[in-house]
């Protein structure tokens, strides 16, 4: 059974500090995705991966950065997080090309106080 | 990037109605997906219709594509309440040699027993 798991399902930081939400996967997959959700938004594209090392941003990068050493480990880092990034972080992989369906982890609902 | 937007934004109906879910978006994808979530989960993959496909079945799943319309349908025949969750169209585009999906806000189903 293919899986994506994300290191917490809930997390609560205070303003200021520096957090890591971390997600790996099983599939052997090229590409993976940090999301966020928030009611009345949608999910909105943090930043993706599509290599070991390589990251892309998406449409929402600014306040974070990620790192991927490894093909089945990727991590979010908020350097320092604030309020408004409160939300629910949703990460995902798939594979390299085109045409592929997405696999999601369980998501990290993050309150930062 | 333009998001999709999906049509209606909540939807109310009962067990064993057909629930029919719009979604439009604004520039040219390589497919378009389908995802479900349920209540403060991750999401999980229902369908992909290809940009050069215009009707897709699976189950009881029925998805159109209309791309000279930019618009997409998915219909949920003979529904349960189990089918109760939020639905989400996403639609595949091309950024940086990759595939990213860029999702809409949603609808919200209800399906009463």
């Amino acid at each position: 059974d293919v899986k994506v798991t994300q290191s917490s399902r809930y997390l609560v930081k205070r303003t200021g500090e520096k957090v890591f939400l971390e997600c790996v996967q099983d599939m052997d997959h090229e590409n993976m995705f940090w999301y966020r959700q928030d009611p009345g938004l949608g999910l909105r594209l943090i930043y993706f991966s599509y290599d070991v090392k390589m990251k892309e941003k998406g449409d929402i990068p600014e306040g974070y950065s990620v790192s991927r050493e490894k093909k089945e480990r990727f991590s979010l880092i908020l350097e320092s997080a604030s309020t408004n990034q409160t939300s629910m972080y949703l990460c995902a992989s798939t594979h390299r090309g085109r045409d592929y369906e997405q696999y999601f982890g369980p998501g990290t609902r993050l309150t930062v106080t | 990037s333009q998001q999709g937007e999906e049509d209606p934004q909540a939807l109310s109906i009962q067990e064993g109605e057909n629930a029919t879910m719009n979604c439009s978006y604004k520039t040219s994808i390589n497919n378009l997906q389908w995802y479900r979530q349920n209540s403060g989960r991750g999401l999980v993959h229902l369908i992909l219709i290809r940009s050069n496909e215009r009707e897709k079945h699976s189950g009881r799943l029925r998805v159109t594509l209309d791309t000279s319309k930019k618009s997409s349908s998915l219909l949920i025949t003979a529904s349960r309440a189990a089918d109760t969750a939020s639905y989400f169209c996403a639609t595949g585009q091309t950024q940086g040699g990759s595939e990213k999906l860029v999702f809409g806000k949603g609808t919200k189903l209800t399906v009463n027993p």
